[in-house]
């Protein structure tokens, strides 16, 4: 079975500054998708940004970013310019075969104004 | 457009009891899930359907049941509460063959 694992319970940043959430995957697969979730303290899970593996470029949605690294199964997510709000639970996770989703334990973001 | 609605949002048990989540969307979608949200440990799914009358059992499935009589409803019964079953729950829906799945807002459940 896939495992996604997040090595970092808990990540601070100081506003306008920039941080990056890793993330690294189990897979035998060789066509799959990755995600990060937003989860703000009001509990709804927001798609931040999503990778298909077969796409050598990184994914970027204004300021977030990814650095996919297929043959090291990372993935970890890029925040520029930080605000305040984005303090969040972020939630790494892939998509396995049947649009089934498995998650990472997540990471708490703090923003520092 | 309601996307995934879940009620109720929040629900108290005693142990023993039983319970039906629900979980409806109304965007068409083929797949419908049920996750739980465990401090620690992120989303775990519970049980999925990829079509009316089509179920099957996820990571963490004893002590739940489920069915799909309709493409837009994916209730989630819990038979006899206990209180390792207290957690977040989460429905998620999305089509067929795409890869983004929208959840809804949550239900906060609580076994004493």
């Amino acid at each position: 079975a896939q495992t996604v694992t997040q090595s970092q319970p808990e990540m601070s940043v100081q506003e306008a500054e920039t941080v990056t959430l890793s993330c690294t995957y189990d897979t035998s697969e060789s066509d799959y998708y990755l995600f990060w979730y937003k989860q703000p303290p009001s509990r709804q899970m927001i798609l931040v940004i999503r990778q298909e593996a077969y796409k050598q470029q990184n994914a970027t949605e204004n300021r977030f970013s990814v650095n996919f690294q297929k043959a090291a199964k990372s993935f970890s997510l890029k925040i520029s310019d930080s605000q305040l709000g984005d303090a969040a639970m972020y939630f790494c996770a892939y998509l396995e075969y049947g649009n089934k989703l498995v998650f990472g334990a997540g990471t708490i973001l703090r923003v520092k104004s | 457009n309601a996307g995934v609605t879940q009620t109720p949002k929040f629900q108290v048990l005693k142990t023993g009891q039983s319970m039906t989540l629900q979980c409806a969307q109304d965007m068409n979608h083929e797949y419908m899930s049920w996750y739980r949200q465990d401090p620690g440990m992120g989303l775990r799914l519970i049980h999925y359907s990829v079509g009316a009358g089509i179920t099957d059992q996820g990571e963490v499935p004893n002590g739940y049941n489920v069915s799909r009589s309709t493409t837009e409803d994916f209730p989630l019964r819990l038979l006899s509460a206990a209180p390792s079953q207290t957690s977040v729950y989460f429905c998620a829906s999305s089509y067929r063959g795409r890869n983004i799945q929208y959840f809804g807002a949550g239900t906060r459940l609580s076994v004493l």
